[in-house]
C-alpha cells in the first residue's frame, strides 16, 4: 500500500510570492489534513478537507487555503508569503476510523 | 478543547537504559491519545493510540503507553533505548479518532553510545 505522498520535497520562494503544495492521501482514505511544523513550534493545525469539503481550519490568516479534488489528493496555496512561513509542511490522511497517517512533507523555505 | 504538554522538550538517556517521555492531557470528553514518532527528514509515524480499550497500550519498536485518568497522564516507555530510537517524539489527544488531533511540542530523544 502507498503512503501519503507529498509534493516537492523542498522549494525555495521569495517573500510576497505564492506557492502550491500537492498531497496525495492514501487510497481509501477521504480526508486530508495539512500541519505546519516551524522550528520550535510543533505540529500547528492548518485545515482538514474531509470529500472535497474544508470542515476545519486552524488559527491561520486567509492566504493560507487549500482544496480537495474529487480522487481525494489536495493542494494547499500560501499566498503572499512571509519569511515566518518557513516550515515543513505535512499533510497526513485518514479514513473515518483510522488515525492519521503522514507524508514527509515539503520543506519550504523563503528568503 | 482538547490540548497535550509535553515535559521536557530534549530527553538524553545512555543506550540500553529506560526510556520515559511524559505527557499530559487536558480534555472535556473521553480523549484519544496518540504517540507519533518523527525521524529527521521524515513524516510522522503512529507509534500507538489509546481508544479506552485497556489503559496500558502496546505499540510498536517496544514502545508501550499508560492511560491513567486520576494523573490525567499518558507516558511513553521502552525498557531499554536503542541507538535508533534517536528523534523526535510527539504525543497527541483527539476527541474523536482523527479529526481534530491536537499535538504536543515534542520530545527529542537522544541516546548516547
Amino acid at each position: 500500500e502507498a503512503g501519503v505522498t507529498q509534493s516537492p520535497t523542498h522549494l525555495i520562494k521569495t517573500r510576497g510570492q505564492q506557492v502550491t503544495l500537492r498531497c496525495s492521501p492514501i487510497s481509501g482514505h477521504t480526508s486530508v489534513y495539512w500541519y505546519q511544523q516551524a522550528l520550535g513550534l510543533g505540529l500547528q493545525f492548518l485545515l482538514w478537507y474531509d470529500e472535497g469539503e474544508e470542515r476545519n481550519r486552524g488559527n491561520f490568516p486567509p492566504r493560507f487555503s487549500g482544496r480537495q479534488f474529487p480522487n481525494y489528493s489536495s493542494e494547499l496555496n500560501v499566498n503572499a508569503l512571509e519569511l515566518e512561513d518557513s516550515a515543513l509542511y505535512l499533510c497526513a490522511s485518514s479514513r473515518w476510523d483510522s488515525p492519521l497517517h503522514f507524508g514527509n512533507g515539503t520543506r519550504l523555505t523563503v528568503t | 478543547a482538547q490540548s497535550v504538554t509535553q515535559l521536557g522538550s530534549h530527553v538524553s538517556v545512555s543506550e540500553g537504559a529506560l526510556v520515559l517521555l511524559r505527557c499530559n492531557y487536558s480534555s472535556s470528553v473521553p480523549p484519544y491519545l496518540f504517540w507519533y514518532v518523527q525521524y529527521p527528514n521524515q513524516g510522522l509515524q503512529l507509534l500507538l493510540k489509546y481508544t479506552s480499550a485497556a489503559t496500558l497500550v502496546k505499540g510498536i519498536n517496544g514502545f508501550e503507553a499508560e492511560f491513567k485518568k486520576s494523573e490525567t497522564s499518558f507516558h511513553l516507555t521502552k525498557p531499554s533505548a536503542h541507538m535508533s530510537d534517536a528523534a523526535e517524539y510527539f504525543c497527541a489527544v483527539s476527541a474523536t479518532n482523527n479529526n481534530d488531533m491536537r499535538f504536543g511540542a515534542g520530545t527529542r530523544l537522544t541516546v548516547k553510545p
